[in-house]
């Protein structure tokens, strides 16, 4: 059963347009979402991450949001540049005592110059 | 460079075999989780240890252990290796107070395990 999914693969986009990147969860216990970024041989990267009080978190050039009824949520990138061409990872948890993550399969983003 | 290391980086070994992966969390953090990524998939929960303590358990086959040391590093033995065990092996670690804390999980670079 795939709590977290992200339904497509990859994407590709100019550089400086909008690249935005999706993500669906189906368990409503989940409280906390996060991105990861990683590169070809190295470990995920975190990214920013948003709380499931909030609906919107914006970091540079880096803003998620989130939709609660619809169990939806967005990792926007503005504008886009080719050192962000890496897999997207989204996670989720349900805090209390562990805080494990349940991670999607990922989204390729290739930003072309 | 998120202050977790790993090793080895890479592993090959035979099916039947043991290994054992190491890892040590960021100073400061008690928690270390153990994931695996198979190929095209996303990463799965292993294992969680919080300061010497197992703490929560995902999909992890009975022939993989973890064990956390009190200087707080953590090994994952893998025996009685089969051919889909093959995959990257990710470490992370956080501080992780517990409770209605969530914190972000620092990854280390990986072990890739292959198994002939």
């Amino acid at each position: 059963d795939q709590q977290v999914k992200q339904n497509s693969p990859s994407l590709s986009v100019q550089e400086g347009r909008i690249s935005i990147l999706n993500c669906d969860y189906t368990n409503s216990m989940f409280d906390y979402f996060l991105w990861y970024k990683k590169y070809p041989a190295e470990g995920p990267t975190f990214l920013i991450s948003i709380s499931s009080i909030k609906d919107k978190n914006e970091d540079g050039r880096f803003t998620v949001f989130l939709n609660k009824s619809a169990k939806h949520l967005s990792l926007h990138i503005v504008p886009s540049q080719p050192g962000d061409s890496a897999v997207y990872f989204c996670a989720a948890s349900n805090g209390g005592a562990t805080n494990k993550l349940i991670f999607g399969t990922g989204t390729l983003l290739a930003v072309q110059p | 460079d998120s202050g977790v290391t790993q090793t080895p980086k890479h592993l090959i070994t035979a099916t039947g075999q043991r290994v054992t992966l190491r890892c040590s969390p960021r100073s400061g953090d008690l928690s270390v989780y153990w994931y695996q990524q198979s190929l095209d998939q996303g990463l799965q929960f292993l294992i969680q240890y919080y300061n010497g303590e197992e703490r929560a358990k995902g999909n992890i086959l009975e022939r993989f252990s973890a064990q956390q040391f009190p200087d707080l590093h953590s090994e994952l033995n893998l025996s009685s290796l089969e051919l889909g065990d093959s995959a990257l092996y990710f470490c992370a670690s956080s501080y992780n107070p517990g409770g209605q804390v969530v914190d972000e999980q620092y990854f280390g670079p990986g072990t890739r395990l292959t198994v002939t």
